[in-house]
């Protein structure tokens, strides 16, 4: 069975500081895999994802994420925050070679505050 | 805006009743998803539906029910409702979303549903 773990529920960084959004993902074998934004009462937006090819992905706003084989994780960074990136984060995980592939398992999500 | 339209967006209603919840996928996406945004639970994948069938299913109640119209559109029925059934209720539609797809899914602005 698959699972997402994301390490700390709330971050806080300064402005201008660097973002790192820890996830980690158990499967037997290597899921596709996302990040995906939530804003205050809005729905959520894909950041970036993973399926094959280049390990370091570069998505929207700024942020990157590079799957780690050895390490089973896909940490969201960005180098510089900026006030709009707060909101939360959530890191998730689908299957590739299964008949409901689209069944996506979402992490419990990272909060992020940036402090002016 | 992603394109996909959730109504309504506010729903209060009381124990023991029932509710549909509406949502309109993107122009020419065929899968739909819906999804349970609570605090205690998290976000949780409830079902899909691919071109008016159901594709997948994942954490749905046995009191909850949902279905795709020929227009694609999809209404999530969520009856004999309790106090935990309070939550963010959001929908998503991809292009295609069958095994071993890798289309982005794009969520609405949810349905927020408060039991009292």
């Amino acid at each position: 069975a698959q699972s997402v773990t994301q390490l700390g529920s709330h971050v806080s960084v300064s402005e201008g500081a660097l973002v790192l959004l820890r996830c980690n993902y158990s499967s037997s074998v290597p899921p596709y895999l996302f990040w995906y934004v939530q804003y205050p009462n809005q729905g959520l937006q894909l950041l970036l994802k993973y399926t094959t090819g280049a390990t370091l992905v570069k998505g929207i706003n700024g942020f990157e994420a590079e799957f780690k084989k050895s390490e089973t994780s896909f940490h969201l960074t960005k180098p510089s925050a900026h006030m709009s990136d707060a909101a939360e984060y959530f890191c998730a995980v689908s299957p590739k070679w299964d008949s409901s592939a689209s069944k996506i398992i979402f992490g419990s999500g990272t909060r992020l505050s940036i402090r002016p | 805006d992603s394109g996909v339209t959730q109504t309504p967006k506010h729903l209060i209603t009381a124990t023991g009743q029932r509710v549909t919840l509406r949502c309109s996928p993107r122009s020419g996406d065929l899968s739909v998803y819906w999804y349970q945004q609570s605090l205690d639970q998290g976000l949780q994948f409830l079902i899909q539906y691919y071109n008016g069938e159901e594709r997948a299913k994942g954490n749905i109640l046995e009191r909850f029910s949902a279905q795709q119209f020929p227009d694609l559109h999809s209404e999530l029925n969520l009856s004999s409702l309790e106090l935990g059934d309070s939550a963010l209720y959001f929908c998503a539609s991809s292009v295609v979303g069958t095994s071993g797809s890798t289309d982005t899914q794009y969520f609405g602005p949810g349905t927020r549903l408060t039991v009292l």
